[in-house]
């Protein structure tokens, strides 16, 4: 299956700093990748997708301003954070498709613990 | 709307057996996944079913019921590392994947 790679893997920050987040695939050319948050005790809840060459697509209630996605490559997505704060502490967890047909599972980053003080 | 059900938490003893029920409504099915999630880590892949019946993989095993809405997450000789939430997700008509909100197991000697 598909390695992912995401870095940093814990940041620890002042409030009003932003944050970038990037997520590698390793060993195939991913031309969607995707953006979670989880809070603790609670489930995955998808971000945005992040299409290689176009703008990402957002689930309702994720502002796009503050959370800046960039897919310029096909092997790269960065989540950068803007101007976080206490609220925006979270896991927050990239993946990536195994493959194109619907059988393939999601493949994720180890994720990245953010810590807003 | 989406929905997938799981139960929050089960508890079982180190050596048994332990199913994990998985019910969903969706629109549209185009099949459905299991994860383990361990403590602070990223969720790993388990399992697909697309078709009715039981996938059969080492001690883990899964099973679909597309009529009932149905899966379930079979795990054998339960050893302390299966300690885990265990997440059932389901691609709908979109392609897109439906999250449970994930089991909590708890194995104890």
């Amino acid at each position: 299956g598909a390695v992912v790679s995401q870095h940093p893997s814990w940041v620890i920050c002042k409030s009003g700093t932003s944050v970038k987040i990037e997520c590698r695939s390793l060993d195939f050319q991913a031309t969607t990748m995707f953006w979670y948050r989880q809070f603790p005790k609670q489930s995955l809840m998808l971000m945005a997708t992040s299409n290689e060459g176009s703008k990402a697509t957002y689930e309702q209630g994720v502002e796009k301003d503050k959370f800046l996605i960039n897919h310029a490559s096909l092997t790269l997505s960065t989540l950068t954070v803007t101007s976080a704060h206490p609220e925006d502490s979270s896991f927050y967890i990239c993946s990536v498709l195994g493959g194109p047909s619907g059988n393939q599972p999601q493949h994720f980053g180890d994720g990245t613990r953010l810590s807003i003080l | 709307g989406q929905n997938i059900d799981q139960p929050t938490e089960m508890t079982a003893t180190e050596g048994a057996i332990v199913q994990i029920n998985c019910t969903y409504q969706t629109s549209g099915f185009n099949g459905l996944f299991w994860y383990q999630q361990h403590a602070g880590e990223a969720p790993t892949f388990l399992s697909y079913n697309v078709l009715d019946g039981l996938e059969e993989k080492g001690r883990f095993s899964s099973f679909l019921s597309r009529s009932k809405g149905y899966s379930y997450l079979l795990l054998k000789e339960l050893q302390m590392k299966d300690s885990a939430s265990y997440l059932c997700a389901v691609k709908d008509s979109n392609y897109q994947l439906i999250w449970g909100a994930g089991t909590k197991l708890i194995i104890k000697p």
